[in-house]
């Protein structure tokens, strides 16, 4: 069993639909749960970080971390065509000063006008 | 705000020629990654440095090599470029400490071997 696996995709959904992207994990470690977006031909940037369990809202999205369930998810809320990306789940464990990530495969979403 | 550069957005380069990819970061990070994007497999770490002179192997070390010689740069260098390295490479930077766990990404250099 792979770390981190992600629903392969690709999702392609109307516009103003709620999306919800999801990430199981296997390693009962992960403290830290990051969502970055990447645009086509672009480098990943940071959308949504948490810290172990709960619920975040920034605007439109929402990152959801349930460690019982070793399971994330990043939800988006009337979704618009500039929302179309490729969306990346990651995340590490505690490792004192450095850490590295462990990334999922990433899902391509495509928001229809 | 972050700024990682990478030199080239788009290189060509012939099998065996030995190439050189440059990553530069503007915050100060004590860590520097490189990655390589392949459609289908994710974002794989090659290499990673968590301090000047200092490198560790990634996950995919084989047929690359890394310099930092200043904090800022991290070069990654294929030694004989071989048609499967043809792929998308990413550098990233983190803070030490506080923070350590958010990765901040260039824009990438999509290298295409012949």
């Amino acid at each position: 069993q792979k770390e981190v696996e992600q629903d392969p995709g690709p999702l392609s959904v109307p516009e103003g639909a709620i999306v919800s992207l999801n990430c199981t994990y296997s390693n009962s470690a992960f403290q830290y749960f990051m969502w970055y977006r990447q645009y086509s031909r672009k480098g990943p940037e940071l959308l949504m970080y948490t810290y172990s369990s709960g619920n975040k809202e920034d605007g439109r999205f929402t990152a959801q971390v349930d460690k019982s369930s070793k399971y994330i998810s990043l939800f988006i809320r009337d979704s618009q065509p500039s929302d179309s990306a490729t969306y990346l789940c990651a995340m590490s464990h505690p490792t004192g000063a450095n850490s590295k990530l462990t990334f999922g495969k990433g899902i391509t979403l495509s928001v229809r006008p | 705000d972050v700024k990682v550069t990478q030199s080239s957005r788009y290189l060509v380069k012939r099998t065996g020629e030995k190439v050189f990819l440059e990553c530069v970061q503007d915050m100060d990070h004590e860590n520097m990654f490189w990655y390589r994007q392949d459609p289908g497999l994710g974002l794989r770490l090659i290499y990673f440095s968590y301090d000047v002179k200092m490198k560790e192997k990634g996950d995919i070390p084989e047929g690359y090599s890394v310099s930092r010689e200043k904090k800022e740069r991290f070069s990654l260098i294929l030694e004989s470029a071989s048609t499967n390295q043809t792929s998308m490479y990413l550098c990233a930077s983190s803070p030490q400490g506080q923070g350590t766990e958010t990765q901040y990404f260039g824009p990438g250099t999509r290298l295409l071997v012949l």
